[in-house]
């Protein structure tokens, strides 16, 4: 079935660092893949997505780039503020409307 | 707009208990999902929806069942509590499989 798999965290990074989240996935067909955030005591919220090969999402200065290739969605952004300390998950749509995620990986940014 | 509402936000139960945790969403969408949220596992899907009068098995559906009363409704029901269940739920709906999803704020159970 499909499946999604992040690195783990929890990630620390000083503020104005580069950050990379690591997300790879099995999926038969096309999936559409997304990455969602999570602030603390809320529900999840949509970061940005991709819904076919070589298509990059990008918002609020996050970017990830569909490389079907190496079946990857790594989120990454050149420079964290503390603003952006939460959860995120990566997720996929493949057949049948499911939308799987993976487990989540926690950035702290710190002054 | 309200988006996706759930109710209630906090519950606790005793072993053996039932109870329902409604969810709402007033976005017209066709696809409903039902989440259970726990320590380093991440979110998952304990049933889906598709569309009005359909339901789907996710990854963790034993001890639960579902309703989709209607396109804005859907239901999770517990029918024997027990501690295992204890997590945070989130209800998730969206139009179609390419399109954002939207959550409701969760609602936070505990099994004693």
């Amino acid at each position: 079935g499909d499946s999604v798999t992040q690195m783990e965290g929890p990630v620390t990074l000083s503020e104005e660092a580069f950050l990379t989240i690591n997300c790879t996935y099995t999926a038969t067909g096309y999936p559409s893949l997304f990455w969602y955030v999570q602030y603390p005591g809320e529900g999840l919220q949509l970061l940005l997505k991709a819904t076919k090969a070589d298509d990059k999402g990008s918002n609020k200065g996050f970017e990830a780039t569909y490389r079907k290739e190496t079946t990857s969605f790594h989120l990454e952004k050149g420079s964290v503020q503390v603003s952006d300390s939460a959860v995120y998950f990566c997720a996929l749509t493949g057949g049948g409307n499911k939308l799987t995620f993976g487990t989540g990986t926690q950035l702290k940014v710190e002054l | 707009n309200a988006g996706v509402t759930q109710t209630p936000k906090f519950q606790v139960l005793k072993t053996g208990q039932s109870m329902t945790l409604q969810c709402a969403q007033d976005m017209n969408h066709n696809s409903m999902y039902w989440y259970r949220q726990d320590p380093g596992m991440g979110l998952r899907l304990i049933y889906y929806s598709a569309s009005e009068g359909t339901t789907d098995k996710g990854e963790v559906p034993n001890g639960y069942n579902v309703s989709r009363l209607n396109k804005r409704e859907f239901s999770l029901r517990l029918e024997s509590a027990a501690p295992s269940q204890t997590s945070v739920y989130f209800c998730a709906s969206r139009d179609r499989a390419v399109t954002e999803a939207f959550f409701g704020q969760g609602t936070r159970l505990t099994v004693v």
